[in-house]
């Protein structure tokens, strides 16, 4: 059965840390993994990730896929306040659907 | 550009009682997707419209679900009998299609928290 499995399920940082966060898959038929940030409601995407070994970097946060060993990483470098959010993975198949993962709980505290 | 817009925001109800949820997508999106996120939980997909057509439905509860995207734009979902188990955040997304790199920068509304007591 595909899934996704985030860990930690939950973090709690002091301001300036790096961090973390992970993502592992088991999908029959891959096509991307995607990183979003829920903050309230809406998820914001964050990245799109479909070829290995590729960083895709915006600001503070980066992330990269092995897609040899079926996971992915998100990093977030000098941590702030605002970056206290869940951060979901998903993947798409052969359909155009997400599926999640339960979502990692970041809680930055200064 | 004007992003994803949903009503209502809240929405408090009875168990049996019916709701109803409305979904804009961004202009020129064709692809539509309702998803339902239960608390501690990501989200899941519960319906795929392309246009007006359904691409996907496997995991819509059917016997109380129901959804419709007429003309393509707009959506509606609506629960009808709803029971407790139903309360979760509905969110709406859109993509501009749903093959190769678009198809994967879904952008959300700001969802629907529905409570059914």
């Amino acid at each position: 059965e595909d899934k996704v499995v985030q860990s930690p399920l939950s973090l709690v940082v002091h301001e300036g840390d790096t961090v973390t966060l992970n993502c592992s898959y088991e999908v029959t038929n891959f096509r991307s993994l995607l990183w979003y940030k829920q903050e309230k409601k809406a998820p914001t995407f964050l990245f799109m990730l479909t070829s290995s070994g590729i960083e895709k970097k915006s600001g503070r946060l980066s992330s990269i896929l092995d897609k040899k060993e079926l996971f992915s990483i998100l990093n977030i470098t000098a941590t702030q306040t605002g970056d206290s959010a869940i951060y979901l993975c998903a993947y798409t198949g052969t359909a155009s659907k997400l599926t999640f993962g339960t979502g990692t709980r970041l809680q930055v505290t200064l | 550009e004007a992003g994803v817009a949903q009503s209502p925001r809240y929405k408090i109800i009875e168990k049996r009682q019916s709701v109803a949820f409305w979904c804009n997508p961004i202009s020129g999106h064709a692809t539509l997707y309702w998803y339902q996120q239960i608390l501690g939980q990501g989200p899941k997909l519960l319906i795929q419209f392309q246009n007006n057509g359904v691409v996907d439905d496997s995991q819509l509860p059917k016997d109380r679900f129901s959804a419709e995207r007429l003309k393509g734009v707009d959506s509606t979902l609506k629960i009808q009998p709803a029971k407790l188990e139903d309360s979760a955040v509905y969110l709406c997304a859109s993509s501009l299609g749903s093959a190769g790199w678009s198809a994967g920068t879904q952008y959300f509304g700001p969802g629907t928290r529905l409570l059914v007591l």
